[in-house]
């Protein structure tokens, strides 16, 4: 198994820029989220999905808009990307009230 | 936000020695769990311990759960070069949603 796999690892945006963050996972797991992570803030969620077809917004959902049309797959969008979304991006998955697994991440950079 | 608080910001201890890092939050929590991150890579699951739990192990590692004083602790005895990563505690406070402190960085000096 790959676990959770998230493309590409590192991208530099230019302000107003949009792009897609994938993200995938081949553990069958009903729960998908993402985060960022900023120096000194932990974690912060960011949108996450129970199922296919179903998902909602986090703690810092601005910004960003996620899609889930299949189990595997749960791709973000930037929208028009800004300074204040350089971070470093994770997925996860997780089977229901279980550990969650992180991918490698995605380190953006917006100038 | 229901973030969880972990104390210390960073911990230095020698090789062998103890280390201990806690963990508070606000609310009621289905269930609480410690994660470790090695610099540059993504987040590792260590232990999760579940609101009616008192007390957890998994190899060198044990955690309480006091859920009268909203706190956690860490403990990880033997510490080894390895075990220099940053630490994690996140709570499940509504099904699905994990709110994560700050963490604890830990280094271990040989």
């Amino acid at each position: 198994n790959a676990g959770v796999t998230q493309t590409p690892k590192f991208q530099v945006l230019k302000t107003g820029q949009s792009m897609t963050l994938q993200c995938a996972q081949d553990m069958n797991h009903e729960y998908m989220s993402w985060y960022r992570q900023d120096p000194g803030m932990g974690l912060r969620l960011i949108h996450y999905s129970v199922g296919a077809g179903i998902t909602d917004q986090g703690e810092v959902p601005n910004g960003y808009n996620v899609s889930r049309s299949t189990t595997e797959d749960f791709p973000l969008r930037l929208l028009s990307a800004a300074p204040s979304q350089t971070s470093v991006y994770f997925c996860a998955s997780s089977p229901r009230f279980g550990e969650q697994f992180f991918g490698p991440g995605t380190r953006l950079t917006v100038l | 936000s229901q973030q969880g608080e972990e104390d210390p910001q960073a911990l230095s201890i020698q090789e062998g020695e103890n280390a201990t890092m806690n963990c508070s939050y606000k609310t009621s929590i289905n269930n609480l769990q410690w994660y470790r991150q090695n610099s540059g890579r993504g987040l590792v699951h260590l232990i999760l311990i579940r609101s009616n739990e008192r007390e957890k192990h998994s190899g060198r590692l044990r955690v309480t759960l006091d859920t009268s004083k909203k706190s956690s602790s860490l403990l990880i005895t033997a510490s080894r070069a390895a075990d220099t990563a940053s630490y994690f505690c996140a709570t499940d406070y509504n099904d699905y949603k994990l709110s994560f402190g700050a963490g604890t960085t830990v280094t271990v000096r040989a």
